[in-house]
């Protein structure tokens, strides 16, 4: 069955550092998310994305997070300017069609530690 | 962002019992999904809903869109040992995001 892969598994960044986390979505799918889970706490949206531009962003999505998608495949997210309170599993998920229409499918996620 | 309220928060039970659990929220959803999460990985479909009053099975677990369009509800019939983990439901209220319930964790006692 097609999956969302998520790479690194692991990041390790000091804070001040730039990082970019990397996508590849379901191959036909069109709509792209990502989200967050601090650990023990709940997933949070950050952001869609459709047609080369995002079409949702939350709160949490500020001028430190942008997102891309520089080929027919990868998605990414960058984060810059790390802080420690950006620790965090980050997940990428895919739908066929938008929200309401399609369920999302999950990576495995990149753990992200900033020290 | 939206509150989507999930009980209980965790849930300790023999293997074999019947498992319920629901997520309530404040606002109407278009969409509910249910999710599994193991630790370390990512949340796992199980079940998505697209009708108010909709049924829908999957194996062993049930799920239903409540007719109000605010809650949701999910059933696991005789629990095994790998149902463990973390049971979350995510409700689409409007445009193309999905918000996440607080989770209802489930321990299965052999």
């Amino acid at each position: 069955e097609p999956e969302v892969t998520q790479t690194p598994s692991h990041q390790v960044t000091q804070m001040g550092q730039e990082v970019i986390l990397r996508c590849v979505p379901i191959s036909n799918h069109l709509y792209f998310y990502w989200y967050r889970q601090i650990l023990g706490q709940k997933v949070e949206f950050l952001v869609s994305f459709y047609n080369n531009e995002i079409s949702e962003k939350s709160e949490i999505f500020d001028d430190q997070f942008s997102v891309e998608r520089p080929d027919g495949s990868n998605f990414t997210l960058k984060i810059r300017s790390t802080k420690l309170e950006d620790s965090a599993m980050y997940f990428c998920a895919s739908s066929q069609q938008g929200a309401g229409n399609s369920p999302l499918h999950f990576g495995n996620g990149t753990r992200l530690t900033v020290t | 962002g939206q509150q989507l309220n999930q009980s209980p928060q965790s849930m300790f039970i023999q293997e074999g019992e019947d498992v319920s659990m629901n997520c309530t929220s404040s606002s109407i959803f278009n969409t509910w999904l249910w999710y599994k999460q193991d630790p370390g990985e990512g949340p796992v479909l199980l079940i998505a809903l697209y009708k108010a009053g909709e049924l829908t099975s999957n194996g062993r677990l049930t799920a239903q869109f409540g007719i109000t369009r605010k809650d949701s509800f999910l059933n696991i019939s005789a629990s095994i040992p790998s149902d463990v983990g973390i049971y979350f439901c995510a409700g689409h209220p409007s445009r193309n995001q999905f918000y996440f319930g607080t989770g209802t964790s489930l321990t299965v006692i052999p």
